[in-house]
């Protein structure tokens, strides 16, 4: 089947903005979520976003969601080192297990 | 805040060996599930579980393994007997009746099949 698409690495310096992109696959997913993995964790639900909107802002994260071309972002605004992780966009299949990506591993350097 | 919980954080075994990996989910959620990430890759999915029945799978979930609720809290994968491919992290995730509901990840449990 198909996956879900997104870049492996992103380095941003610390207090600029990150922003993760994702592809995914099924234009009728309710919901599309986003993860972190700190190393050696388990996986923390950032934020999601419901299909039926095109933003969605949570202190410093925005999520966008441009479902013409099933193209979701993260935006991560005054990035800090303790974000350095790695990010998975995931979204429901047919039923309700999540398809993830590979995962955007952001390093933040000072 | 409630929160997933995985016993052990790490497991290892011989290969052939039986493992079963215990969790317990958070307690007003209604659906399970276990994920795997070997080493390097993507987080995939590998079954679901609701009203006490197996409700989705994937190719990866075959004969070798299995799902069982034998209590109110606990929720455990067993893997009858390993091969060195199955080591990886295994997660586990519950999430509550909502269609679409959000999972929440336990920490994972290291397996080694050795």
């Amino acid at each position: 089947g198909e996956d879900v698409e997104q870049s492996l690495f992103l380095s941003v310096r610390e207090g600029d903005s990150s922003v993760i992109n994702c592809t995914y696959t099924d234009s009728s997913s309710t919901y599309l979520y986003w993860y972190k993995q700190e190393p050696g964790a388990g996986l923390q639900l950032l934020t999601y976003i419901f299909s039926n909107m095109d933003m969605k802002q949570d202190q410093r994260l925005t999520v966008l969601l441009n479902k013409k071309d099933k193209h979701l972002s993260l935006r991560i605004a005054d990035t800090q080192t303790g974000d350095s992780a790695i990010y998975f966009c995931a979204e429901p299949n047919s039923g309700y297990a999540l398809n993830f990506g590979k995962g955007t591993s952001l390093l933040v350097t000072p | 805040e409630p929160e997933v919980t995985q016993t052990p954080s790490h497991q290892v075994t011989q290969m052939g060996q039986e493992v079963i990996l215990r969790c317990v989910p958070i307690s007003n959620h209604l659906y399970f599930y276990w994920y795997r990430q070997i080493l390097g890759q993507k987080v995939e999915f590998l079954v679901s579980f609701y009203n006490n029945e197996i409700s989705e799978k994937s190719e990866i979930f075959d004969d070798q393994f299995s799902v069982e609720r034998p209590d109110g809290s606990n929720f455990t994968l067993k893997i009858r007997s390993t091969k060195l491919e199955d080591s990886a992290m295994y997660f586990c995730a519950s999430s509550d009746n909502r269609a679409g509901g959000e999972q929440y990840f336990g920490p994972g449990t290291r397996l080694t099949v050795t």
